[in-house]
């Protein structure tokens, strides 16, 4: 299995340009979930998906952040119009409670600069 | 609600010492428990987890993790530190549902020789 794949892994972007951020799950797992990690606020919960619908996004910070996950296999995190306080290590997580909550996996994260 | 609360956001030991880094959680349903552990510039990396059998859990690199009902806690030993092991730790709870993970603030552990 390759695990959880995030790309790209690190992104260096002008303020007001739109970034893209997307993510693999491991295949058979059923959810998915997108953290921001900053040294100021640590590890923050942004949104997570079930079966690929949206359950929670009250973590979302703003407007400009979007998060879809047309299909079991992708899921994308939109920032439009980043800002410098966007800069952040973004990771992706998936999981299954279908056979036994066993936590989660996490991807390798996307390291995003917004200059 | 499920929450969990490590103690100390920075612990420090010798090369050789023990390690104890603290978690103590809150949860309305007998919960999951879970060390993860990031190291430099890496995602997190699951080191163990209870989920209702064994008591004493044993994870990756030597650590392991004891399960107190009556403490509310799931504190995360090792006997011996090696320099390898300078990280942060996360320890997490599940929450009612099952589906989803309640994090700490994370621990760093410092290892110096």
């Amino acid at each position: 299995d390759a695990g959880v794949i995030q790309s790209p892994r690190h992104e260096v972007t002008e303020m007001g340009q739109e970034v893209t951020l997307r993510c693999k799950p491991i295949s058979g797992h059923n959810s998915l979930f997108w953290y921001r990690q900053t040294m100021m606020r640590g590890l923050e919960l942004l949104i997570y998906f079930n079966n690929n619908v949206p359950i929670d996004d009250s973590g979302m910070p703003e407007d400009r952040f979007s998060a879809k996950m047309p299909n079991a296999s992708f899921s994308t995190l939109k920032i439009q119009p980043s800002e410098p306080r966007d800069s952040a290590v973004y990771f992706c997580a998936s999981s299954t409670e279908l056979i036994n909550f066993q936590g989660y996996t996490f991807g390798s994260g996307t390291r995003l600069t917004v200059v | 609600a499920q929450s969990v609360t490590q103690l100390g956001s920075h612990v420090s030991v010798s090369e050789g010492a023990l390690v104890l880094l603290r978690c103590n959680y809150s949860s309305s349903v007998p919960p999951y428990l879970f060390w993860y552990v990031q190291y430099p510039n890496q995602g997190l990396q699951l080191l163990l987890k209870y989920t209702s059998a064994a008591t004493l859990v044993k994870g990756i690199n030597g650590f392991e993790a004891e399960f107190k009902k009556s403490e509310t806690s799931f504190h995360l030993t090792k006997p011996s530190a090696h320099m390898s092991d300078a990280a942060e730790y996360f320890c997490a709870v599940s929450d009612s549902s099952f589906q989803k993970l309640v994090f700490g603030t994370g621990t760093r552990l410092l290892v110096s020789p």
